[in-house]
């Protein structure tokens, strides 16, 4: 089945500073790859997501960039505030009636004001 | 905007006890699926259930577990005789359609501990 992997575990940047976080996975037919946001005492929010028919994806301060040969696909933070603090997990999964997520094993965003 | 919801937020139960967990899902969604987090590790996919049947399940989701949906809001998650390992967060998430996008709206968890 699908493994996802996270790196790094934690990250920690500085108020205005950029943040990247990295996954790899190892199934070639997963086809869409959404990123989450926990905060403390909530649930996985979407923020941004990537299918595999697209190179790269903006929303405002966040990009994620996929590379289908290499099978990893990255999320970009830029000009990183405060509240951008939370627990980061990114996820696989082949888009059918199932459509089951594989996680990676999180990052723990840290912004110092 | 419209969120799932879950509760209870926290339940606590003995082992060998049975317990329900309920959802909650976006109103128009049609996809409902059970993930749990034990502390410290991965979140893990459960079981994905459409059109009143269960889609896809993992190796987690033994006998053990079931889902219904009872009615046209709620969603539920049983275990019949809960164990110690059964002790984690539990996370509902609903998406609208699985074949035209994928995207999936989780809840803010349950907690269950077993002890």
């Amino acid at each position: 089945g699908e493994n996802v992997e996270q790196h790094p575990s934690t990250l920690s940047v500085q108020e205005g500073d950029s943040a990247v976080i990295k996954c790899t996975y190892s199934d070639s037919a997963s086809n869409y790859f959404p990123w989450y946001k926990q905060e403390l005492g909530k649930g996985p929010q979407l923020i941004i997501d990537i299918r595999s028919n697209v190179g790269e994806k903006k929303d405002q301060r966040i990009a994620v960039t996929l590379n289908k040969t290499a099978k990893h696909f990255s999320l970009h933070i830029t000009e990183t505030q405060p509240e951008d603090s939370a627990v980061y997990f990114c996820a696989a999964s082949v888009v059918n009636a199932g459509n089951m997520l594989t996680f990676g094993g999180g990052t723990r965003l840290m912004v110092k004001p | 905007e419209p969120e799932v919801t879950q509760t209870p937020s926290h339940q606590v139960t003995q082992m060998g006890q049975e317990v329900i967990l309920r959802c909650v899902p976006i109103s128009n969604h049609l996809y409902f699926y059970w993930y749990r987090q034990i502390l410290g590790q991965k979140v893990e996919f459960l079981v994905s259930f459409y059109n009143n049947e269960i889609s896809e399940k993992s190796e987690i989701f033994d006998d053990q577990f079931s889902v219904e949906r009872p009615d046209g809001s709620n969603f539920t998650l049983k275990i019949r005789s809960t164990k110690l390992e059964d002790s984690a967060m539990y996370f509902c998430a609903s998406s609208e359609a699985a074949r035209s996008n994928g995207k999936q709206y989780f809840g803010p968890g349950t907690r269950l501990t077993v002890t």
